[in-house]
């Protein structure tokens, strides 16, 4: 089946250690997202992809980055972890230009000790 | 701007009730109206849509018609199960931007 695979499912850090998170894609989609959820809120945007074209929003942190080194793979880099970065990240995907509907993986709930 | 309004959970409902959750939304133009679905500890998937106005989504009993004069696509569903206990969001998208508006979510408590 088509989706969107989001490694590791659970991931555990120390307070300004780089971790990664990682985001693949077998639905061939041109756009995919990186969103922030915590607990009992509704996603916060983080940035995304169209094609190569990275989107950042206006109040994403500069301790976040992102990598899309090609279609089907896109990568969340936090910097410095801080206590308020835990939180479960998820991942989307798009097909874009006329179809927003969005797929997402299941999350990688990310602690910071 | 854009903006979604959901009602307050969380709602808290017997099986086999009947289940209503509002959404009214805010939008230049015209949006493509979605709703989703979130069982603890997984992402959100995509439970219904509808892509201009009196269009009516549907899914897994779940039914949203999307109300142009209301600005609204409440989801209803006859007879909910334990199953159905989840976080649901409703969301919109328009225009040419690629990002998707959410409303803050309902918490739905099933209960036998």
């Amino acid at each position: 089946d088509a989706m969107v695979i989001q490694n590791p499912r659970y991931q555990v850090t120390q307070f300004g250690k780089p971790v990664t998170l990682s985001c693949s894609q077998t639905l061939n989609h041109n756009v995919m997202y990186w969103y922030q959820q915590k607990s009992s809120q509704a996603p916060k945007l983080l940035f995304h992809y169209y094609d190569k074209d990275f989107n950042n929003e206006a109040d994403t942190p500069d301790n976040f980055q992102s990598r899309r080194p090609n279609t089907s793979f896109c990568f969340l880099d936090i910097r410095s972890p801080g206590l308020g970065d835990a939180a479960m990240y998820l991942c989307a995907t798009s097909r874009g230009g006329t179809s927003y509907e969005q797929y997402f993986g299941p999350g990688t709930r990310l602690t910071v000790t | 701007g854009n903006s979604v309004t959901q009602m307050e959970g969380p709602v808290t409902l017997s099986e086999e009730a009947f289940l209503t959750i509002n959404c009214t939304y805010t939008a230049t133009g015209y949006p493509s109206l979605f709703w989703y679905v979130q069982y603890p500890g997984e992402g959100l998937q995509l439970l219904l849509k509808a892509t201009k106005a009196d269009d009516k989504g549907s899914n897994k009993g779940f039914e949203a018609t999307y109300r142009k004069e209301t600005t609204s696509f409440h989801l209803e569903k006859g007879s909910v199960q334990v199953s159905d206990s989840a976080v649901y969001f409703c969301a919109l998208h328009t225009g040419t931007a690629s990002k998707l508006t959410f409303g803050t979510g309902t918490r739905l408590q099933v209960t036998l």
